[in-house]
């Protein structure tokens, strides 16, 4: 089994300041690591994903995350963040690359970054 | 990156009436489509998955008679909600999966916000 949590409803921060966005995981096996972000009424877009290699991973507008294996977690992060940036955020995680696994992902954070 | 589209992108219908809602992935082959149905402020609940040419799976507590899903093409998935009632009224996602490159990622479509009256 496999899950995803993502301790806070919501973050708010200052435009200009930098964000992290919390997800920690759990799975039986090697974990695949996505994050997506969706704005109003929109499907999810795709941001950044770990799947081996660098623990740093550098996705689309400038997010960023950290594979933690001992934490267990995959945080995402901007050093600056945008007003634009403002939008809900998922977490996802699979245990099964190549397989036909299927995606966990967390309940959501709601993102507010204010002028 | 790979695209999925949705169609429609809203729809209004009455209590009783079938919904079909189609998924698209435009310029890749996606051997495996994900329905998902999200309501608001809330995650993604998959509801089912489909691989080209077989019954999809459903997920448990998901009514495979009132939730139809055909993926007759590696281009095409559609879901058809049948007999739609109220409290059938959500967004509903799909996401694709496809051979080669796209293997190990999911791309989804925009969504499809039904209401029923």
């Amino acid at each position: 089994a496999q899950s995803v949590a993502q301790p806070e409803d919501q973050v708010n921060v200052a435009e200009g300041n930098p964000l992290t966005v919390k997800c920690t995981y759990s799975v039986s096996g090697n974990p695949y690591l996505f994050w997506y972000v969706q704005y109003p009424n929109r499907g999810l877009q795709f941001l950044l994903k770990y799947i081996t290699g660098d623990n740093l991973v550098k996705g689309s507008y400038g997010f960023e995350a950290e594979f933690n294996k001992s934490q267990t977690s995959f945080h995402l992060k901007k050093p600056s963040a945008l007003v634009s940036d403002s939008a809900l955020y998922f977490c996802a995680v699979r245990d099964d690359l190549f397989g036909a696994g299927k995606s966990t992902f967390g309940d959501g954070t709601t993102l507010t970054v204010k002028p | 990156g790979a695209v999925v589209s949705q169609h429609p992108s809203w729809v209004i219908c009455k209590s009783g009436t079938s919904v079909k809602i189609e998924c698209r992935s435009l310029d890749f082959q996606a051997t495996t489509m994900f329905w998902y149905r999200q309501f608001p402020k809330q995650s993604l609940m998959l509801m089912a998955t489909s691989n080209e040419g077989s019954k999809a799976t459903y997920e448990q507590g998901v009514e495979k008679d009132k939730f139809l899903i055909n993926h007759a093409s590696l281009t095409l998935s559609t879901l058809t909600v049948t007999s739609a009632h109220p409290e059938d009224s959500s967004f509903y996602i799909c996401s694709a999966r496809g051979r080669d490159i796209t293997y190990n990622e999911q791309f989804f479509g925009p969504g499809t916000r039904l209401t029923v009256l």
